[in-house]
């Protein structure tokens, strides 16, 4: 079984500061990771995708994740926060033997000016 | 449409009423999910299709939801005798899920889901 853990529901950072979101998965088989970021009213919307290859990947808005085999952590950043950022993030695992998405918690990301 | 598309965006029922709510997938996507979205709760997964049949139904939390697929495309999500626990967002994503590589290679593509409130 796989599941996601996303350290901190809430995360605030000030306009311009480094943004660090936490994720920690579990899987019995090498994982394909991705983050989600939810505006509000909004559906999901896709950031980033690790499959295979290299490990740290660039997404969408300046936002970039590493994944970390040995720490099984998938961890996302941006080296400047804007106030557009604003959000919920979500983590999400897909392991091989199957077509289901397991989401973590979800961390809600403010930004002050 | 060029993404998916849910219908309606906003639905407030008495409790002990059926509602169904609608997904549209992206065009060519075989692989057609279910989430629900609770305050406190995060993205729940409800339900799996690919194509016609749902392989994965261990989602579904009570007998009193079912849903189906027609055609390959249009999903409707049905529940019966509606609680307040039921209320939350429900989210469609669509996807080229297939067999094989493909399916875990491809990301989900969301709609702007269903709120339901049952009064």
């Amino acid at each position: 079984a796989q599941s996601v853990t996303q350290l901190g529901s809430h995360v605030s950072v000030s306009e311009g500061a480094l943004v660090l979101l936490r994720c920690n998965y579990s899987s019995s088989v090498p994982p394909y990771l991705f983050w989600y970021v939810q505006y509000p009213n909004q559906g999901l919307q896709l950031l980033l995708k690790y499959t295979t290859g290299a490990t740290l990947v660039k997404g969408i808005n300046g936002f970039e994740a590493e994944f970390k085999k040995s720490e099984t952590s998938f961890h996302l950043t941006k080296p400047s926060a804007h106030m557009s950022d604003a959000a919920e993030y979500f983590c999400a695992v897909k392991d091989g033997a199957g077509n289901m998405l397991t989401f973590g918690g979800g961390t809600r990301l403010m930004v002050k000016p | 449409g060029a993404g998916v598309s849910q219908s309606p965006s906003n639905k407030v029922t008495e409790k002990g009423k059926d509602v169904e709510l609608r997904c549209d997938p992206i065009s060519g996507h075989t692989a057609l999910y279910w989430y629900r979205q609770s305050l406190g709760q995060g993205l729940e997964f409800l339900i799996y299709f690919q194509g016609n049949s749902a392989p994965d139904k261990s989602g579904l939390p009570s007998d009193r939801f079912s849903a189906e697929r027609t055609g390959g495309s249009v999903s409707t999500l049905t529940i019966q005798r509606t609680q307040q626990e039921d209320s939350a967002v429900y989210l469609c994503a669509s996807s080229l899920g297939d067999r094989g590589w493909r399916s875990y290679n491809s990301p989900l593509h969301f709609g702007n889901g269903t709120r339901l409130t049952v009064t």
